[in-house]
């Protein structure tokens, strides 16, 4: 079975500053790998995801995340952080190509931009 | 506008009762989800349907029920019999074609037990 460990549950950061969510998972085969992330009282939303090819995925607004299979991880980066970045952000993975796309996620990590 | 409508948006019930969220979606998908979100425990998965008159239990089935009669929608009922059942509820969608991995979620619904 997968699992996905977020291993910070909060983190703190000052506007333009740079940011780190790290994410590790675990898997004995193959896996998918997704960033979602959700705003207060909303529902989660795809930020990037990693199928196969190019270890380094990016998103539309400056976020980008890189796949290590010796390392087993995921981290979500960004270069300068805004306040419209506040947000939870969640890790997930799957092994479910075709069918239902069961994704196991991580607990959450919750940045909080401060100005 | 194409996407998943989850009501309500909030909702309070008293011991004992039953209650339905609904979740409805425009995207012609054939997956949908119901993921249950407590603070620091992430989601977890609650019921899935693959397509229409089928279903499977997730990780925490115990004490939800689920139905899929038409391919728009997939109604979730917390029984009586689900022992901690505040929580928010997220509704989700996926198309079947491999490799998209997306999932589109409803805004969710927020359940208090009073």
């Amino acid at each position: 079975a997968q699992s996905v460990t977020q291993l910070d549950s909060q983190v703190p950061v000052f506007e333009e500053a740079p940011v780190e969510l790290r994410c590790n998972y675990s898997s004995s085969v193959s896996v998918y790998l997704f960033w979602y992330v959700q705003y207060p009282n909303q529902g989660l939303q795809l930020l990037l995801k990693y199928l196969s090819g190019s270890t380094l995925v990016e998103s539309i607004n400056g976020f980008e995340a890189e796949f290590n299979k010796s390392q087993t991880s995921f981290h979500l980066r960004k270069p300068s952080v805004h306040i419209s970045d506040t947000a939870e952000y969640f890790c997930a993975v799957s092994v479910a190509p075709g069918g239902a796309q069961k994704l196991v996620f991580g607990q959450g990590t919750r940045l909080t931009i401060n100005p | 506008d194409g996407g998943i409508t989850q009501s309500p948006k909030y909702l309070f019930r008293k011991e004992g009762q039953n209650v339905t969220l609904s979740c409805e979606q425009n995207l012609n998908h054939d997956a949908m989800y119901w993921y249950r979100q407590d603070p620091g425990q992430g989601l977890r998965l609650i019921y899935y349907s693959q397509i229409v008159n089928d279903f499977q239990k997730g990780d925490i089935a115990e004490g939800y029920s689920v139905s899929r009669e038409k391919k728009e929608s997939f109604p979730l009922t917390v029984t009586s019999a689900q022992k901690n059942p505040t929580a928010f509820y997220l509704c989700a969608s996926s198309a079947r074609e491999i490799g998209t991995g997306e999932l589109f979620f409803g805004e969710g619904s927020r359940l208090t037990v009073l």
